[in-house]
């Protein structure tokens, strides 16, 4: 089982529509949470950290859910901007605090 | 604020040739990351440093790939001979243990042809 899943995708949306993202983490014990933003032939780019209790940036809304160790990232009134690969990513307890694992990324394509 | 700097942004180079890619981390980071990204692969963690020392080296493919980190502001990474199989983007990222939850700053990528 890989350590982050996520659905590749790609999702595709008209402007001004809502998506969401859900991503799966095996180990119990991770403690940081993000999601990354990755353009094509760019770098990974830091979009939120995901908190515990939620957290709201703008038109972005991250859960956590302990429980069942998933990751979720909502987008609301998506722009043609938004069109990117959305990587979930969280950091490997067992290789120190520092090392973060990523998923493979959900592609996000928005219409017109 | 200067983020990650890399270089060369793109290399091209024939099968058998040493290549180096470079790397100055953020001022005051304390980790050094270097990963691979091909579109089979993903996002594929090849080494990281902590204060200059090699911490994990086990995503690093075989010997002909190795990395150094001879002071706080520069990093090299070294694949000799290269090969076709080693074409990628190679990105640099770095980290401060003292500030945020551990979020990695990323270069831009050198992206890497071997013919």
């Amino acid at each position: 089982r890989k350590e982050v899943e996520q659905d590749p995708g790609p999702f595709n949306v008209p402007e001004g529509a809502t998506v969401a993202f859900n991503c799966t983490y095996s180990n119990s014990a991770s403690q940081s949470f993000f999601w990354y933003r990755q353009d094509c032939r760019k770098e990974p780019k830091l979009l939120m950290s995901v908190y515990s209790s939620g957290n709201e940036d703008g038109r972005f809304t991250a859960q956590l859910n302990r429980a069942s160790q998933y990751i979720s990232l909502l987008i609301r009134d998506s722009k043609l901007s938004d069109s990117a690969t959305y990587l979930c990513v969280v950091n490997g307890v067992n290789t120190g605090f520092q090392k973060l694992v990523f998923g493979t990324g959900t592609r996000l394509l928005v219409s017109p | 604020d200067a983020g990650v700097i890399q270089s060369p942004r793109h290399e091209v180079t024939e099968m058998g040739q040493e290549v180096t890619l470079r790397c100055k981390p953020i001022s005051g980071h304390d980790y050094l990351f270097w990963y691979r990204q091909t579109m089979m692969r993903g996002l594929e963690l090849l080494i990281y440093f902590n204060n200059n020392v090699p911490i994990d080296d086990s995503g690093m493919p075989e010997d002909r790939f190795s990395a150094k980190m001879p002071n706080a502001s520069f990093s090299t990474l070294k694949i000799q001979p290269s090969e076709p199989r080693d074409s990628a983007v190679y990105f640099c990222a770095s980290s401060s243990a003292g500030k945020g939850r551990g979020e990695q700053y990323f270069g831009p990528g050198t992206r890497l042809t071997v013919t």
